[in-house]
């Protein structure tokens, strides 16, 4: 049983299309995150939600927007797509979203703009 | 904000011998200090943590020093084995600022048999 799984684990599509990553967590988790990885593989953290509600917010365009439709998922809608928006996006979670927490990660989406 | 650098990028070491990732950290108020195993096409999974009022931590062949004067950490493995090759991240985390850890950039880390 995959403790935070996310879909798809492969996007391919045009310059301006709209998408969206689903992620889900089954450990009973407050806190959910989304990390952005780029080619050379740095880890940039982009949103966290707690119980439905947006903690952090990280320097993001808005054609970034999550959303925590209850406190196992949020999912990242992407509009108007660009070719810099090509990377591998990881969903995580944690108990509580306090320091010093473990953090669970999914096995990634990586979505290519073509 | 927290910045956390890491050295090297990459390392590569023969089965058997020992390999040493560092981190420095700016953010004199970060008390949380994880270390995180990327395989191929996985998520980052925690291996090791070590909290600031202790200053080493030890689990099997890997282990985790902290100094705090001089805000840095660094992760140990002993006797590397092929299936340690992954990307390591260092990351900082502290009370006031929950959830958000920043990582370091990354070593790709090469055990040769």
């Amino acid at each position: 049983d995959t403790a935070v799984s996310q879909t798809p684990k492969y996007l391919v599509t045009q310059m301006g299309n709209d998408k969206s990553i689903k992620c889900e967590q089954n450990l009973g988790h407050d806190t959910m995150y989304w990390y952005k990885q780029d080619s050379k593989k740095f880890l940039k953290i982009m949103f966290s939600y707690n119980n439905k509600e947006l903690i952090i917010n990280e320097t993001v365009p808005n054609r970034f927007s999550p959303k925590s439709p209850d406190k196992a998922h949020l999912n990242l809608h992407i509009n108007s797509l660009e070719l810099g928006d090509s990377a591998v996006y990881f969903c995580a979670s944690s108990p509580t979203g306090g320091a010093g927490e473990k953090l669970f990660f999914g096995s990634g989406t990586q979505l290519s703009v073509l | 904000g927290e910045n956390v650098e890491q050295h090297p990028s990459t390392l590569s070491v023969q089965e058997g011998d020992s390999a040493v990732i560092k981190c420095t950290y700016s953010d004199s108020a970060s008390n949380y200090f994880p270390w995180y195993k990327q395989e191929l096409g996985k998520g980052p999974q925690l291996i090791i943590d070590i909290r600031s009022n202790v200053g080493e931590k030890k689990d099997q062949r890997i282990a985790v020093t902290l100094n705090k004067t001089a805000k840095h950490f660094s992760l140990h493995i002993t006797e590397t084995q092929p299936e340690d090759s992954a990307v390591y991240f260092c990351a900082a985390s502290r009370r006031t600022n929950a959830g958000k850890s920043t990582f370091g950039d990354g070593t790709t880390l090469t055990v040769k048999p």
